[in-house]
């Protein structure tokens, strides 16, 4: 079956801090990854995508992930957080099922960064 | 560029009656729209994928009866909850996809804000 694991329910770090909000997935074929965050009461907004190419893949407000074949991971990346940064984000893989093609969300990781 | 509107942004209503959600792409235009449902603290679960001219594709445990979905344009899709019951509050979450990205392969999905409804 086609999913998306984030394992961390919630990452807290401080201010400053370099943080990591994991990802693992399990699809078949070629993935097409990517990271949207969620803040109260809002849609999802776009972070970044990974579909082919570098493994390190740049995206908005300064994230980055990492895409990890062999691992089958994707994880989030920042050099160092801002308090802003708080919110839940989520990871997804585009799956190919049922002749169409889908979003699979994993259940979201809370970010809390701290002042 | 790739913006998706939903309306209303929040609604209440009584139990029994039915209340329509509009998604709109606001600057491009979206063969396919998706329709998801947030419970507070979790993910994203897919009720249904809409596409422009046909009926909408429900997934598994979705009343197709119940959450009525209508695409009638490359840019505009809506979703009936018929006879509202408060288990139906929720937070409901539409996206649209570019019918340009699919050339590039990425079938790239812009969601909108989110409507908040409340069953009362």
């Amino acid at each position: 079956a086609q999913s998306v694991a984030q394992p961390e329910d919630q990452v807290n770090v401080a201010e400053g801090n370099p943080l990591t909000v994991k990802c693992t997935y399990s699809v078949s074929g070629n993935p097409y990854l990517f990271w949207y965050v969620q803040y109260p009461n809002r849609g999802l907004q776009f972070l970044l995508k990974y579909i082919t190419g570098d493994n390190l893949v740049k995206g908005s407000y300064g994230f980055e992930a990492e895409f990890n074949k062999s691992q089958t991971s994707f994880h989030l990346k920042k050099p160092s957080a801002l308090v802003s940064d708080s919110a839940l984000y989520f990871c997804a893989v585009r799956a190919h099922t049922s002749g169409t093609y889908k979003y699979i969300f994993g259940t979201g990781t809370r970010l809390k960064v701290l002042a | 560029g790739a913006v998706v509107s939903q309306h209303p942004s929040w609604v209440i209503c009584k139990s029994g009656t039915s209340v329509k959600i509009e998604c709109r792409s606001l600057d491009f235009q979206a063969t396919t729209m998706f329709w998801y449902r947030q419970f507070p603290k979790q993910s994203l679960m897919l009720m249904a994928t809409s596409n422009e001219g046909s009926k909408a594709t429900y997934e598994q445990g979705v009343e197709k009866d119940k959450f009525l979905i209508n695409h009638a344009s490359l840019t505009l899709s809506t979703l009936t909850v018929t006879s509202a019951h408060p288990e139906d509050s929720s937070f409901y979450i539409c996206s649209a996809r570019d019918l340009g990205s699919g050339r590039g392969g990425t079938y790239e999905q812009y969601f909108g804000p989110g409507t908040r409804l409340t069953v009362t």
